[in-house]
């Protein structure tokens, strides 16, 4: 696609629901990454694809969160039990290869409000 | 291990004025730098980038030089407008993704 597209765009649930959030990265990028960006604070790295495997999972911060990605496409972010903690946007970018030096697209975000 | 760190925010300023915005880092060798922007309700974007030594980024009016003597990319533009209301992030190339600036808060007042 032309850019990257998060769905939903805004969640609202209540504690104890699980939910999945969606990637759809740029056709072609190979690297895919997860952030979490809670209010007024910078950005929280969760996880890195490199097409569907994922090197680097030290950001998920605890067994609630996990995320999986097919096809080298979409991705999928799953928190199971939410938290009121876990309210925060969640952020997806892609990039053409695993160089950090790749500029990053970012889609608009998926905002989950916990109640 | 690598680092980022930025100016805390907010920065307020008057419309025309001149922006500074202090970024530093801590890297081995010499890796790329990059300022993203975010403005309210929108996506990250790349402003600029600079990949080695005294190279400048610029774009949309804001510049900055990649100074390895003082290890720094500060963020400067001569005038800024209500517009450029946003935040900012300084980042660096890490290994196989960006290791990112706490984000400095820009608020430009007509």
């Amino acid at each position: 696609g032309a850019g990257v597209s998060q769905s939903p765009s805004n969640k609202v649930t209540e504690k104890g629901k699980d939910v999945e959030l969606r990637c759809d990265p740029i056709s072609g990028h190979t690297a895919l990454y997860w952030y979490r960006q809670s209010l007024g604070q910078g950005l929280e790295f969760l996880i890195y694809f490199q097409g569907n495997s994922a090197p680097d999972k030290s950001g998920l911060p605890s067994d609630r969160f996990s995320a999986e990605r097919t096809g080298g496409s979409v991705s999928t972010l799953t928190i199971q039990r939410t938290q009121q903690e876990d309210s925060a946007v969640y952020l997806c970018a892609s990039s053409l290869g695993r160089s950090g030096a790749n500029v990053l697209t970012f889609g608009a975000g998926s905002r989950l409000t916990v109640l | 291990g690598d680092s980022v760190t930025q100016m805390e925010g907010p920065v307020t300023l008057s419309e025309e004025a001149f922006l500074t915005i202090n970024c530093t880092y801590t890297a081995t060798g010499y890796p790329s730098l990059f300022w993203y922007v975010q403005y309210p309700g929108e996506g990250l974007q790349l402003l600029l980038k600079a990949t080695k030594a005294d190279d400048k980024g610029s774009n949309k009016g804001f510049e900055a030089t990649y100074r390895k003597e003082t290890t720094s990319f500060h963020l400067e533009k001569g005038s800024v407008q209500v517009s450029d209301s946003a935040v900012y992030f300084c980042a660096l190339e890490g290994n196989y993704q960006l290791i990112w600036g706490a984000g400095t808060k820009l608020i430009i007042k007509p």
